[in-house]
């Protein structure tokens, strides 16, 4: 059984450019997260979906970012025109629909806006 | 505005001893609540959820809650150097579709040898 894979684990960009970041969650999950992680910091929610269905965005969450899983499976999560503010972790979950929602975290996307 | 609240730290323990780990929330209507262990520069690892009042032992770990005073402990017996991390405490939401977790900021354990 596979975990949580992301893909890159570290992406260096310039200020101003546009960055992708994939999640493959654990196979039988139909639900997925994402989170941002500061240094110091607990993580911060995003957004999550249920299988292809986006059901919750963070109200913090500039119009810069957006998520897709267009078929319930993978998601990416597109930064656009990246700021030095968005250098973070960037973390995927998933969980399996039921009492507890349990989520895994896969290893993180680690980001550096120069 | 949702909010749970960790000492930062840091917490140092001598080898064998309890780590005593703690966690408050203001979301009187959160269900269920998660302790994470983080190793530095790695992703959160789920040690273990509770979602009733009381304890629930795994292990070396024991998760505590009190709903009435809205607080959320763990305790790490036997504590080991290789448990030394930082430890998140989770709440879920409590309405319908808020699955999300809110995390505390963290609490640094060391153990010391």
């Amino acid at each position: 059984d596979t975990g949580v894979s992301q893909d890159p684990r570290h992406k260096i960009t310039k200020r101003g450019q546009n960055v992708t970041f994939r999640c493959d969650p654990i196979s039988e999950h139909n639900r997925l997260y994402w989170y941002r992680q500061t240094l110091g910091q607990g993580p911060e929610f995003l957004t999550y979906f249920q299988n292809e269905a986006q059901l919750e965005k963070s109200r913090l969450l500039s119009d810069r970012f957006s998520a897709e899983r267009p078929k319930g499976s993978f998601s990416t999560l597109e930064i656009q025109r990246t700021e030095q503010g968005d250098s973070a972790m960037y973390l995927c979950a998933s969980s399996l629909m039921g009492s507890t929602d349990t989520q895994y975290f896969g290893p993180g996307t680690r980001l550096t806006v120069l | 505005q949702k909010e749970v609240e960790q000492n930062s730290g840091p917490l140092s323990v001598p080898e064998g001893a309890i780590a005593s780990l703690n966690c408050t929330y203001s979301d009187r209507g959160s269900q269920s609540f998660f302790w994470y262990r983080q190793y530095s520069g790695k992703s959160p690892e789920l040690i273990m959820f509770i979602y009733s009042n009381g304890d629930k032992e795994d292990g070396r770990f024991t998760a505590q809650l009190n709903k009435a005073s809205q607080y959320v402990s763990l305790l790490i017996r036997d504590s080991q150097p290789s448990d030394s991390a930082t430890y998140l405490c989770a709440v879920m939401g409590s309405s319908g579709s808020a699955r999300q977790l809110t995390f505390g900021s963290g609490t640094q354990l060391t153990v010391l040898p």
